[in-house]
């Protein structure tokens, strides 16, 4: 079974400065991961992805991932944050042979002005 | 394509009454989920379905149950409401490399 750790509770960072949201996740199988994004009192919606290939995927809004097999990370960053970044952010994990996709409690993202 | 489409939106429910929260989806998609999210806790898997006629326990399935009769079509099942499933009830679907979530429904039990 899957499980997915995110150790950041709540992050704030000043406007313009660079952010990094943590993720780990636990598995005995391959995985696909995936970053959410949830702003307030909206549904979610898919920042970025890993599949296969390149260790580094690039998302929309300027946000990108690393994966990292050898340590089961999955860290979201992005150089410069904005206001608008403000949201509720979520690491998922599935086995690539498909069954529960798994969320992580979440990490809340505030920037402060 | 509408999507992932979730009803009601929003419900309050009495202790003990049962209710049906309806979700369906016209991509075509094997894969269906339902999820609880209450603050600060992400988003929990209550059931999930690989197809038509196939369903599994999620990580809380106590209290809910689902049916699959048609893969458009994945109803979650509250039979005696308990004020503990007060949350936010999210359905999605997925491709194979992508969630696509409804726009969830908030149930309150008094």
């Amino acid at each position: 079974a899957q499980s997915v750790t995110q150790l950041d509770s709540q992050v704030p960072v000043f406007e313009e400065a660079p952010v990094e949201l943590r993720c780990n996740y636990s598995s005995s199988v391959s995985v696909y991961l995936f970053w959410y994004v949830q702003y307030p009192n909206q549904g979610l919606q898919l920042l970025l992805k890993y599949l296969s290939g390149s260790t580094l995927v690039k998302g929309i809004n300027g946000f990108e991932a690393e994966f990292n097999k050898s340590q089961t990370s999955f860290h979201l960053r992005k150089p410069s944050v904005h206001i608008s970044d403000t949201a509720e952010y979520f690491c998922a994990v599935i086995s690539t042979s498909y069954d529960k996709v798994i969320f992580g409690p979440g990490t809340s993202l505030s920037v402060i002005p | 394509n509408a999507g992932v489409t979730q009803t009601p939106k929003f419900r309050i429910l009495k202790i003990g009454q049962s209710m049906t929260l309806q979700c369906t989806q016209d991509m075509n998609h094997n894969y269906m989920y339902w999820y609880r999210q209450d603050p600060g806790m992400g988003l929990k898997l209550i059931y999930y379905s690989v197809g038509a006629g196939i369903t599994d326990k999620g990580e809380v399935p106590n209290g809910y149950n689902v049916s699959r009769s048609t893969t458009e079509d994945f109803p979650l099942r509250l039979e005696l409401a308990a004020p503990s499933q007060t949350s936010v009830y999210f359905c999605a679907s997925y491709t194979g490399t992508e969630l696509f979530f409804g726009s969830g429904t908030q149930l309150s039990v008094l």
